[in-house]
């Protein structure tokens, strides 16, 4: 238990539905961040929140939406997926000090498939 | 040229070996180095950090950074089965913001 939470842990969906990922971080961290990880592919990091202002979004495609209300809660909505959409979707938090070292922590992941 | 790359293996090592896994960088301001665990199915567990040349040791664990070959390897002395997973490389790059670039993992196996 790394003090990091994601609801739900798996979902299936269709192209046409609409549904949200939830990520919870009990750590006292500033940053949080969504990831892709797809087989045989590396971490892809999606959004990056800091002070619950975004700061990176790694040209994700628009049916992605996330949302950063406080700096313990992170979202991403999704609408309108694709099948290569599937795949597992990691939070991570860390505690950013504006100097050195970003050591990550990861939620359990939602595992998604779009159907 | 990805920005970080690791052999994808299988790594294959007996029980009680030492298992040496190996992670090579493109940028030379790259400033933070992890290793994470990752268990199939699972998500990734950090278990080093390293932020300068040298060694760190932490129990059976150890991270070396070289920056000047951009290398950082990890490791693992008196492999137990239950080290068998995927060890992913991560560093961390101040210039482009808080981006970290993440190594396709190396798979390790101990055999009994």
């Amino acid at each position: 238990e790394t003090g990091v939470t994601q609801t739900p842990r798996h979902l299936v969906m269709g192209m046409t539905n609409k549904k949200s990922l939830k990520c919870e971080q009990h750590l006292g961290h500033n940053a949080m961040y969504w990831y892709k990880q797809s087989a045989k592919k590396p971490l892809e990091l999606m959004f990056v929140y800091n002070f619950k202002e975004q700061t990176e979004n790694n040209s994700v495609p628009s049916r992605f939406s996330p949302e950063c209300p406080n700096s313990s809660h992170l979202f991403l909505h999704l609408h309108t997926l694709q099948p290569e959409d599937s795949a597992l979707y990691l939070c991570a938090s860390s505690q950013d000090m504006g100097g050195s070292g970003y050591e990550q922590y990861f939620g359990p992941g939602t595992r998604l498939t779009v159907t | 040229q990805k920005e970080v790359e690791q052999n994808s293996g299988p790594l294959s090592v007996p029980e009680g070996a030492i298992a040496s896994l190996n992670c090579t960088y493109s940028d030379r301001v790259s400033q933070s180095f992890f290793w994470y665990r990752q268990y199939s199915g699972k998500s990734p567990e950090l278990i080093m950090s390293i932020y300068s040349n040298g060694d760190k040791e932490d129990g059976r664990f150890t991270a070396q950074l070289n920056k000047a070959s951009q290398y950082v390897s990890l490791l693992i002395r008196d492999s137990q089965p239950s080290d068998s997973a995927t060890y992913l490389c991560a560093v961390n790059r101040r210039d482009t913001g808080n981006q970290f670039y993440f190594g396709t993992g190396t798979s390790l196996t101990v055999i009994p």
